[in-house]
């Protein structure tokens, strides 16, 4: 079965700094990659997707990520992060013909004003 | 936000107690689902429906069951609930599967005591 991981459980960043956040999935196939962010006490929300194509995505609130088969990663980057970008972050993979989306364990992001 | 609600919000039960969550969307989509979200875990998926009456097993279906008896609604039924249930549980919707991503509802959070 696919699998998802996060390697950073928390990171802390003070306002400018750049962001990247690591996610490995473990799954041979097609695969649609997703990240959520959860803001405290909310619902998950969709960042960004990856179904095909251009291997760099970008989505909401300057949040991009780039998908590299060859490492089975698909890591979310920011140029420089905001005190409201504190949240938890969620990477998630789906195979094509799978209905079955796996999450990671998440990364909490603080970030510092 | 999208047309998904998740009632009760909140609920606390005692170990034993049958206990059932109800997932309700407007949007007329086909797939819905059932995840739980743990610390250390991300979320896990414990039933999903592909449609009125088609439900099937995910990750961590064991001690729940669900029914769709109508596109709207979505049940999760704890039948004798345990402390190892206490999480938060959230309700996905889907228009046609998990690789489309999904959209979530506001959560309920349970407590087993």
């Amino acid at each position: 079965a696919q699998s998802v991981s996060q390697h950073n459980h928390h990171v802390i960043l003070s306002e400018a700094a750049s962001l990247e956040l690591g996610c490995n999935y473990s799954y041979g196939g097609t695969v649609n990659l997703f990240w959520y962010v959860q803001y405290p006490g909310q619902h998950l929300q969709l960042l960004l997707k990856y179904f095909s194509g251009d291997p760099l995505v970008k989505g909401i609130k300057g949040f991009e990520a780039e998908f590299i088969k060859s490492k089975f990663s698909f890591n979310l980057r920011k140029p420089s992060v905001q005190w409201s970008d504190t949240a938890e972050y969620f990477c998630a993979v789906t195979s094509y013909n799978n209905n079955d989306m796996r999450f990671g364990a998440g990364t909490r992001l603080t970030v510092k004003p | 936000d999208a047309g998904i609600t998740q009632s009760p919000r909140h609920k606390v039960t005692e170990t034993g107690t049958p206990v059932t969550l109800r997932c309700h969307q407007t949007e007329n989509h086909r797939y819905m689902y059932w995840y739980r979200q743990d610390p250390g875990h991300g979320l896990r998926l414990i039933h999903y429906s592909y449609g009125v009456k088609d439900t099937d097993k995910g990750e961590v279906s064991d001690g729940y069951s669900v029914s769709r008896s109508k596109t709207e609604d979505f049940l999760l039924t704890l039948e004798s609930a345990t402390s190892s249930q206490t999480s938060v549980y959230f309700c996905a919707i889907s228009e046609a599967g998990s690789r489309y991503g999904y959209t979530f509802g506001s959560g309920t959070r349970l407590t087993v005591v």
